[in-house]
């Protein structure tokens, strides 16, 4: 059985840098592409970009370079992702995606909250 | 970036009806050295992760219910919910994985009339 599992919500100051974690199980981690996305109320889903377990190659949305810096633990079959100088425009539901591209699994998701 | 223009934004439909949700894609997702369509649709229900319902334009994910049908070619889709239940009353996004960045439709919310 494929699981995703998200880290806990988090509210985080203005300018302040938040780091979120995805573990996974239930298929290869270390061939797969781990993908995440961003969900704000509208609804709208932006993808962020993907990384390759098997050599942390990237591919990132040009809109998110600079905001968005994705890793792996292929030890733990753990995503990350860290997102930097957090604003109000980054308050949203984060989704890490797994198994390839189209995104068949996702994690249950984590909202940042982004206040002082 | 390719852009996915969803239509309606919302549907009101009662239990049993025949739905359809249309997405125009600005480009064609229709690659030609394999001849397939670059296109997915997801059920997202409030406070759950979205779900891959179709891929390639038309092959439903296993587990899905064959009366949700996806068809289309080119920069034109459609995905149809035959006989409509009240487990489907969510939001359905199409998506194109032609090209990074993927991008995402706005979503059509399917409610109950």
């Amino acid at each position: 059985q494929v699981k995703l599992l998200q880290s806990g919500a988090e509210l985080v100051k203005p300018g302040a840098s938040v780091k979120l974690s995805c573990k996974t199980s239930g298929f290869t981690f270390s061939t797969s592409y781990m993908s995440w996305l961003k969900q704000v109320p509208g609804p709208s889903i932006e993808w962020i970009g993907w990384i390759y377990a098997g050599d942390g190659g990237t591919n990132y949305n040009q809109k998110f370079k600079g905001k968005a810096t994705l890793t792996v633990d292929k030890s733990s079959s753990t995503a990350y992702m860290d997102l930097s100088s957090l604003t109000s425009e980054d308050a949203a539901v984060y989704f890490c995606a797994g198994g390839g591209i189209p995104f068949a699994y996702w994690g249950q998701g984590t909202l940042v909250t982004v206040s002082s | 970036d390719i852009v996915m223009t969803q239509s309606p934004s919302s549907l009101a439909v009662s239990a049993g009806e025949t739905v359809t949700i249309n997405c125009k894609s600005s480009q064609s997702l229709l690659y030609s050295g394999n001849q397939k369509n670059y296109l997915a649709w997801y059920q997202q229900k409030p406070g759950q992760s979205p779900k891959l319902l179709i891929y390639w334009a038309s092959t439903r994910q296993s587990g899905v219910p064959d009366r949700f049908i996806g068809s289309g070619s080119g920069t034109d889709f459609t995905l149809t919910i035959s006989s409509v239940q009240a487990e489907d009353l969510a939001i359905y996004y199409c998506q194109q994985y032609y090209d990074t960045p993927y991008t995402f439709g706005a979503g059509t919310k399917l409610e109950l009339k």
